[in-house]
């Protein structure tokens, strides 16, 4: 049972260039999301999936699209990265709604040169 | 939104002394309450979750306590270890019972154990 599985762990890209962020999980969890962790700033959510086939936009989504794939996983795509993407991002998972704590990825650490 | 706000950013306790981390958060809809502890490079992990029907829950050395009224709760570690060195953040939602609206997270306390 590995939880939820990230991938890459480190990333370094260019301005300009695009990537995509997997995200799967083996738990059985209809909610899925994609927050990024800055210093100083928390854990601010870019987008999250309440169910196969729904994706909604959290509080920073600019620069980015998701796609949820199966119930399994969710996709974080950027299309032209950005400096200011430079970011440890980290994918979650929960059974239900809000109402159960989410199980993390191990992260993805990205660098935007 | 929610906007949940997390005090103090820093805490420095002697070891086997007490810690308290506050938040307070917006939105009186909300009502579940999650504690997370983050290890340096490590992924956050749930140590401890409330919901707005309960005042307050212990396990062990860490307690959480929720006023509704005022809107804050607050996590309580007591009789610290060097192991509870680590990154500590509040998070609160509105549980709608449908929806993911996602959790709100506070800033982040760094707890650290002094020897």
């Amino acid at each position: 049972n590995a939880g939820v599985t990230q991938t890459p762990k480190f990333q370094v890209l260019k301005t300009g260039q695009s990537m995509t962020l997997q995200c799967a999980q083996d738990m059985n969890h209809n909610s899925m999301y994609w927050y990024r962790q800055d210093p100083g700033m928390g854990l601010r959510l870019i987008y999250y999936s309440a169910s196969e086939g729904t994706t909604d936009k959290g509080e920073v989504p600019n620069g980015y699209n998701v796609s949820r794939l199966n119930k399994r996983e969710f996709s974080l795509r950027l299309e032209s990265a950005a400096p200011s993407q430079t970011s440890v991002y980290f994918c979650a998972s929960s059974a239900t709604a809000s109402a159960y704590g989410y199980t993390f990825g191990s992260g993805t650490r990205l660098t935007v040169v | 939104g929610e906007n949940v706000e997390q005090h103090p950013s820093t805490l420095s306790v002697q070891e086997g002394d007490s810690a308290v981390i506050k938040c307070t958060y917006s939105d009186s809809a909300s009502n579940y309450f999650p504690w997370y502890k983050q290890e340096l490079g490590k992924r956050p992990q749930l140590i401890i979750d409330i919901r707005s029907n309960v005042g307050e829950k212990k396990d062990q050395r860490i307690a959480v306590t929720l006023n509704k009224t005022a809107k804050h709760f607050s996590l309580h570690i007591t009789e610290t270890q060097p192991e509870d060195s680590a990154v500590y953040f509040c998070a609160a939602t509105p549980y709608s019972g449908g929806g993911a609206d996602g959790l709100t997270f506070g800033k982040g306390t760094h707890l650290i154990i002094q020897p």
